[in-house]
């Protein structure tokens, strides 16, 4: 398996802007997550899913931001309109079950200008 | 907030010495968990350590669980100029509910060769 893979890896757009990451799970995996990492807050979990479903969506910051699932195999976040202040990492990761150990993709630097 | 905090926030060791990391958390947990982030990459499982158990090894890392003093300690012998990273340990809440697992802001480690 190619492990969890993020598109892209990175991103610049100007403010105001729609932002579209976009998350491929390893298969089989039934929990996702999107993670922010930033030098001030440090890693920060937004929302996670289980089997699809949106589960907890308390660290989604503002209404601007949006995530989806429509399958197994693919999952997205979405910022409209970005504001200079989303510029950080956005991580995905998938795990077998909420416990065990999760998968890290490679990340998406997004830079809002 | 962060439920696993790690100290120090950086630490700088010589190539052959050992590193200590130290977690410390607030609520009951199912399992703890400790990663490794490469400048640029992806988190990367490291090693579990589930509530029942006191300590566990994998290669040069060795971890330890004190439940009663809610903290845990990740420690790599030997250290290489390889280890240099990030470390994160990773808090799993007792099962029951749809809560977080939370990571903390990280250990900075670099090892001078």
């Amino acid at each position: 398996d190619a492990g969890v893979i993020q598109s892209p890896r990175h991103e610049v757009t100007e403010m105001g802007q729609e932002v579209t990451l976009r998350c491929k799970p390893i298969s089989g995996h039934d929990y996702l997550f999107w993670y922010r990492q930033t030098m001030m807050r440090g890693l920060e979990l937004l929302i996670y899913f289980n089997n699809n479903v949106p589960i907890d969506d308390s660290g989604m910051p503002e209404d601007r931001f949006s995530a989806k699932m429509p399958n197994a195999s693919f999952s997205t976040l979405k910022i409209q309109p970005s504001e200079p202040r989303d510029s950080a990492v956005y991580f995905c990761a998938s795990s077998l079950d909420r416990g065990h150990r999760a998968f890290f993709g490679q990340g998406t630097r997004l830079t809002v200008v | 907030s962060q439920q696993g905090e790690e100290d120090p926030q950086a630490l700088s060791i010589q190539e052959g010495e050992n590193a200590t990391m130290n977690c410390s958390y607030k609520t009951s947990i199912n399992n703890l968990q400790w990663y490794r982030q490469n400048s640029g990459r992806g988190l990367v499982h490291l090693i579990l350590i589930r509530s029942n158990e006191r300590e566990k090894h994998s290669g040069r890392l060795r971890v330890t669980l004190d439940t009663s003093k809610k903290s845990s300690s990740l420690l790599i012998t030997a250290s290489r100029a390889a280890d240099t990273a990030s470390y994160f340990c990773a808090t799993v809440p007792h099962s029951g509910g749809y809560q977080k697992v939370t990571f903390g802001i990280g250990t900075k480690l670099q090892v001078i060769p």
